[in-house]
């Protein structure tokens, strides 16, 4: 069975500290791991994808296969980044995505 | 210009009622998708319509009709709405079905259904 996993509800840091939003799946193939994320009144949107390995407005994820874990960083957190974050595994029957419970991050001034 | 736009963007009703959410996308995408997030903000696929043909439907009560007029439109009907319908429906969208490595699912901004 898929499923994704993010431990936290909420992180809350100040502005200038690095954030880490964890996130484990849990699929027995080659998955592809996504972070989407959702801005206050906003839709939802495609934050990054392991497979670019891009870094997005200063985020960046590294799929881990042994841990199982594609964890979201950024050395140093903007108010800005204030949002819903959901990480979402794609398996390899078609497009369809399984997503987390999702991490409210609060960027505090 | 929106990509993916869905109607209405609020919604508020009584228990027993039927209602529809509209979902248009201008993509040219293949795929389209519905998803409801409930008030933890869990957020979970439904449906999916490949080419106006069913291919995902994920343990929905049948109260939940969703329909493919064309590949640009995917609509969901609800009958005999509960309580325990309130949520925010999203509508999706990607290119294809089958795998692509680049390819994403975009996401109309939601429809916030309140029961009574």
């Amino acid at each position: 069975a898929q499923r994704v996993t993010q431990p936290e509800k909420l992180l809350s840091v100040f502005k200038g500290a690095p954030v880490e939003l964890k996130c484990n799946y849990s699929y027995s193939g080659s998955p592809e791991l996504f972070w989407y994320v959702q801005y206050s009144r906003q839709r939802l949107q495609l934050l990054l994808r392991h497979i670019s390995r891009e870094s997005i407005k200063g985020f960046t994820a590294d799929l881990n296969k042994g841990e199982t874990s594609f964890h979201l960083k950024k050395p140093f957190a903007q108010e800005e980044d204030s949002a819903m974050y959901y990480c979402a595994l794609r398996g390899e029957y078609g497009n369809k995505l399984v997503f987390g419970a999702g991490t409210i991050l609060r960027v505090k001034s | 210009d929106t990509a993916v736009s869905q109607t209405p963007k609020y919604l508020v009703t009584q228990m027993g009622n039927d209602k529809s959410i509209k979902c248009e996308q201008n993509l040219g995408h293949d795929t389209m998708y519905w998803y409801k997030q409930d008030s933890k903000k869990f957020l979970k696929i439904m449906f999916s319509y490949n080419n106006k043909e069913l291919i995902i439907n994920e343990t929905v009560p049948n109260r939940f009709s969703p329909k493919s007029p064309d590949k640009a439109h995917l609509n969901l009907h609800i009958n005999s709405l509960e309580l325990g319908d309130s949520a925010v429906y999203f509508c999706a969208s990607s290119q294809y079905w089958t795998l692509t490595p680049l390819d994403t699912q975009y996401f109309g901004p939601g429809t916030r259904l309140t029961v009574l």
